[in-house]
């Protein structure tokens, strides 16, 4: 069956950029059936949706992340990834990929927590 | 930006009780686009309805899911002891895409 998996620094210094990989295996990214998207949950808090690209390339962001925001795909590995840039304290969360069945989000990986701190 | 208000915050209940669990939208939620989503401690969000009312594969049928326009409910017909968690409720009708503070069921 279909699995995502994420992957990257679990500590990130102020100021500096969040790079995260999310490695779909069991299933093509290029199938062109879904939308992969990446979703974060601050400690104890709610989920908040930071954007989706299509294998094509196609991206769609949150209005409130957009200018720090970097979504990508690579479809020759069978990934997608997250660039977060000038990050603070506010941005310490744990980082889902999820796969987009339209805009609903049916296969999550088991997320990776990124603490933002000096 | 569609604001989703869930209630209540938090629903203190024994096993085999029936959990009803609100979701408002501060706008009209076009084609019924809601999704309804169960998350443990330590783990990721699991999908449990779509499209308001729809259950994903592999839900049991003691959930259900309602409403449409700017009120939808989850209803857990009867509580087993793998139900107590919390519930996000999802909209997907309109960009960006936004969830529900959630509601978290207890034990009581």
């Amino acid at each position: 069956q279909v699995q995502l998996q994420e992957s990257g620094p679990g500590l990130v210094k102020p100021s500096q950029t969040l790079s995260l990989t999310c490695t779909v295996s069991g299933g093509s990214i290029s199938s062109g059936d879904y939308y992969w998207s990446w979703i974060r949950q601050p400690p104890g808090k709610g989920l908040e949706w930071i954007g989706y690209i299509y294998y094509s390339g196609s991206t769609y962001y949150n209005p409130s992340l957009k200018s720090r925001v970097t979504i990508s795909v690579d479809t020759s590995k069978n990934q997608f990834s997250l660039k977060l840039s000038s990050v603070t304290a506010a941005d310490t969360a744990v980082y889902y990929c999820a796969r987009g069945n339209y805009w609903y989000f049916d296969l999550w990986g088991r997320g990776t927590l990124v603490t933002v701190s000096s | 930006e569609i604001v989703l208000t869930q209630s209540p915050g938090s629903l203190s209940l024994s096993p085999g009780e029936r959990a009803t669990l609100s979701c408002r939208a501060s706008q009209s939620v076009g084609s019924s686009s809601l999704a309804w989503y169960q998350q443990k401690p330590g783990q990721a969000p699991r999908l449990l309805i779509y499209g308001a009312s729809s259950r994903a594969t592999g839900i049991p049928d003691r959930f259900s899911g309602s409403g449409s326009g700017t009120d939808f409910t989850l209803t857990i017909s009867r509580l087993e002891p793998e139900d107590f968690a919390v519930y996000y409720c999802q909209q997907y009708g309109s960009s960006p895409l936004t969830f529900g503070g959630g509601t978290k069921v207890e034990i009581k």
